[in-house]
């Protein structure tokens, strides 16, 4: 069965450097998107990706966040300039063209992000 | 704005016990529902949705209803085994594309 996959499962950097967080999608999905939780707090909504270009953000995704698709398979969640409170799991999203799969998104195991 | 809230964990129950996880949500309008579930080390996977007042979502044995006049969706199961051992994930989805999620409440059953 097709999964979303997530590279690396846990990130620990230091504070001020930058992350690129890695997704592969489901292959014939065509909207992708980036959650995250913070620990012991609700899953949170980052932004969602169609066509080469944001369709949604959230007010958690600042000037130090950035999504690319750089090529056919993967999605990218970068990070500039890490601060503490960035310390979270991070879940790639995905799904597929069509009215009837509207609703569901297919997500990965996620990545724990630690920053110190 | 659009949130859910859903009772805390982790919650221990023994093999067959009946489990109930509770979801409340708010929303102006009418909001599709769901129940993500994550068992460890994996991604978050789609349990059972319903999309309308009154619609039984149902999957594995599980089943939740939305309920409009409370604003709930309950997450029940008759008889849980040591396989539904995973974290529960209340959603909703009213405009746009993004997903309002709850805490996740932890499962553990026990032989």
């Amino acid at each position: 069965e097709p999964e979303v996959t997530q590279t690396p499962s846990h990130q620990v950097t230091q504070m001020g450097q930058e992350v690129i967080l890695r997704c592969v999608p489901i292959s014939n999905h065509l909207y992708f998107y980036w959650y995250r939780q913070i620990l012991g707090q609700k899953v949170e909504f980052l932004v969602s990706f169609y066509n080469n270009e944001i369709s949604e953000k959230s007010e958690i995704f600042d000037d130090q966040f950035s999504v690319e698709r750089p090529d056919g398979s993967n999605f990218t969640l970068k990070i500039r300039s890490t601060k503490l409170e960035d310390s979270a799991m991070y879940f790639c999203a995905s799904r597929g063209p069509g009215v009837p799969s509207y609703n569901e998104q297919f997500f990965g195991p996620g990545t724990r992000l630690t920053v110190l | 704005g659009d949130s859910v809230t859903q009772m805390e964990g982790p919650v221990t129950l023994s093999e067959e016990a009946f489990l109930t996880i509770n979801c409340t949500y708010t929303a102006t309008g009418y909001p599709s529902l769901f129940w993500y579930v994550q068992y460890p080390g994996e991604g978050l996977q789609l349990l059972l949705k319903a999309t309308k007042a009154d619609d039984k979502g149902s999957n594995k044995g599980f089943e939740a209803t939305y309920r409009k006049e409370t604003t709930s969706f309950h997450l029940e199961k008759g008889s849980v085994q040591v396989s539904d051992s995973a974290v529960y994930f209340c959603a909703l989805r009213f405009t746009g594309n993004q997903f309002y999620f709850g805490t996740g409440t932890s499962l553990t059953v026990i032989p």
